[in-house]
C-alpha cells in the first residue's frame, strides 16, 4: 500500500545534540512538507519542497535543516540551534496542484 | 495574507446530538478548502476537499459545506468514535502551500 512512513515514532535527544527525523513516501508525490505541532496549537510549517534538490523555508525554519536528494525522501534535522525542539513532528506529501496532503503518523521528539 | 479561523476550540456533545463546526477563511482566490480528522498522537487523516461555493460532500455522519467566506462540518447523530480534532485548511491562488486552522476538539459522550 502507498503511504508515508515516519521514523522513529518516539525520539529522545539530549540538549546540544542534532537529530534527524526520517520521512519516506511511495506515493510518487512531487511535494513534501514538514510541520510542527505543539499541544493546543495548529500545524506550523517548517520547510517544504516541491521538486528534488529544491526546498523553501516555512514559517518557523530557524534551527531546522532539510535535504531533498530523492523524490521519495525528505529528512528533517533538528539542530542544537532550535531552542524549544520538544514537539510532535508531521511529514506530509502531495501531488503538485490543488490537492490535499497525505500525512505520516508523526514523530514525537523530546529533549531530555 | 491567507488566514483560517476555526470555532469553537472545543465542543462536547452527547451521543446522537447533532452539531456543526465552523471554519472561516480569508484568502485571495480559493483553490481548495480541506477538512482533516486527527486522533491523539497520530497524523491528520484527509476527509474532504471543497473547491467552490455551494459545494457539499458527505462521508458517513459528516457533511462539509462551503460558502465564499466559511465552511461548515456538520456531524449528524455522532458516536463516541467520532471524537477527534477536526482541522480545516485552505489553499489560495497565490500560495504554494496549505494554511491550517488550529482545529476543533470534538468529544462525544456515550
Amino acid at each position: 500500500d502507498g503511504g508515508i512512513t515516519q521514523s522513529p515514532k518516539y525520539l529522545f535527544r539530549k540538549e546540544g545534540q542534532n537529530v534527524t527525523l526520517s520521512c519516506e513516501q511511495n506515493l510518487n508525490h512531487d511535494a513534501m512538507y514538514w510541520y510542527r505541532q505543539d499541544p493546543g496549537q495548529g500545524l506550523r510549517l517548517i520547510y517544504y519542497s516541491q521538486i528534488v534538490n529544491d526546498f523553501q523555508k516555512g514559517d518557523i525554519a530557524e534551527g531546522y535543516s532539510v535535504s531533498r536528494e530523492k523524490k521519495e525522501s525528505f529528512p528533517l534535522t533538528v539542530t542544537s540551534a532550535q531552542k524549544n525542539p520538544t514537539a510532535f513532528y508531521l511529514c506530509a506529501s502531495s501531488i503538485t496542484g490543488d490537492y490535499g496532503y497525505t500525512f505520516g503518523s508523526g514523530t514525537r521528539l523530546t529533549v531530555v | 495574507e491567507d488566514q483560517v479561523t476555526q470555532s469553537p476550540e472545543a465542543l462536547r456533545l452527547q451521543e446522537g446530538e447533532s452539531s456543526s463546526l465552523n471554519c472561516s477563511y480569508t484568502v485571495s482566490g480559493l483553490r481548495g478548502l480541506f477538512w482533516y480528522r486527527q486522533d491523539p498522537g497520530k497524523g491528520p487523516e484527509f476527509l474532504f476537499t471543497l473547491y467552490s461555493a455551494g459545494e457539499e460532500k458527505e462521508k458517513e455522519r459528516l457533511k462539509a459545506t462551503l460558502t465564499k467566506k466559511e465552511s461548515f462540518l456538520h456531524i449528524t447523530a455522532p458516536k463516541p468514535e467520532d471524537s477527534a480534532t477536526y482541522l480545516c485548511a485552505v489553499l489560495g491562488s497565490s500560495a504554494s502551500k496549505i494554511i491550517f486552522g488550529s482545529g476543533t476538539r470534538l468529544s462525544i459522550r456515550p
